[in-house]
């Protein structure tokens, strides 16, 4: 079975930094594109990042980039979102996504997210 | 980037009803579209890719069509468990953006 699981959220001050994780299991994960998508509380579904399969590729919303990077070990089935200078704005629950294919394209798996509050 | 627009924000509808939910792209995306089904505390499940590819295991009841820059999620006879937000979301480029939702809602 398909499984991704998020972690690493939290509280953390303006300005400061987290970095989440996404463990996944079920599917060999070298062969997909990973995405974050975050939801922030009451709104909608904000597409934030998607790396390529070898991690060669990384793509970023305009409203991160340069903030935020994406990176994956595939030894570790693992995908991270280093984020810093967070700001209020950046507050919400972030999943993680398998992808269809090894670029980017459509999700198949969601995790069930892990909730990031910037705030003083 | 490419904007993506629902129409309706909000629909009532009752079981039974055909429902449609429109998503309109600012440039032309091919058929390199997804709709999501996302329901209150729970992740959003893919049902249709591809434009009008139903995704494994979703009812038959879902489905999707268009091309270009128009897009529709069609249900066919609404059931209780279809009340939720539906998103649709394109990959033609390599912003993977999606449109602001729709809620179904129990008339």
């Amino acid at each position: 079975e398909v499984q991704v699981l998020e972690s690493g959220g939290g509280l953390v001050q303006p300005g400061g930094s987290l970095r989440l994780s996404c463990a996944a299991s079920g599917f060999t994960f070298s062969n997909y594109a990973m995405s974050w998508v975050r939801q922030a509380p009451g709104k909608g579904l904000e597409w934030v990042s998607t790396i390529s399969n070898s991690g060669d590729s990384k793509y970023y919303a305009d409203s991160v980039r340069g903030r935020f990077t994406v990176s994956r070990d595939n030894s570790k089935d693992t995908l991270y979102l280093q984020m810093n200078s967070l700001r209020a704005e950046d507050t919400a629950l972030y999943y993680c996504a398998k992808l269809k294919g090894a670029t980017p394209t459509s999700s198949d798996s969601w995790g069930q997210g892990t909730l990031v509050t910037v705030s003083s | 980037d490419i904007q993506m627009t629902q129409s309706p924000s909000t629909l009532s509808a009752s079981v039974g009803d055909r429902v449609t939910i429109t998503c309109r792209a600012s440039q032309r995306i091919s058929s390199w579209l997804a709709w999501y089904q996302q329901k209150p505390g729970k992740a959003p499940k893919v049902l249709i890719y591809k434009a009008s590819s139903l995704e494994s295991g979703v009812p038959s009841r879902f489905s999707g069509s268009g091309s270009g820059t128009e897009f529709t999620l069609t249900i066919s006879s609404l059931e209780p468990d279809d009340f939720a937000t539906y998103y649709c979301q394109q990959y033609n480029s390599d912003s993977l953006t999606f449109g602001g939702g729709t809620k179904v809602e129990i008339k």
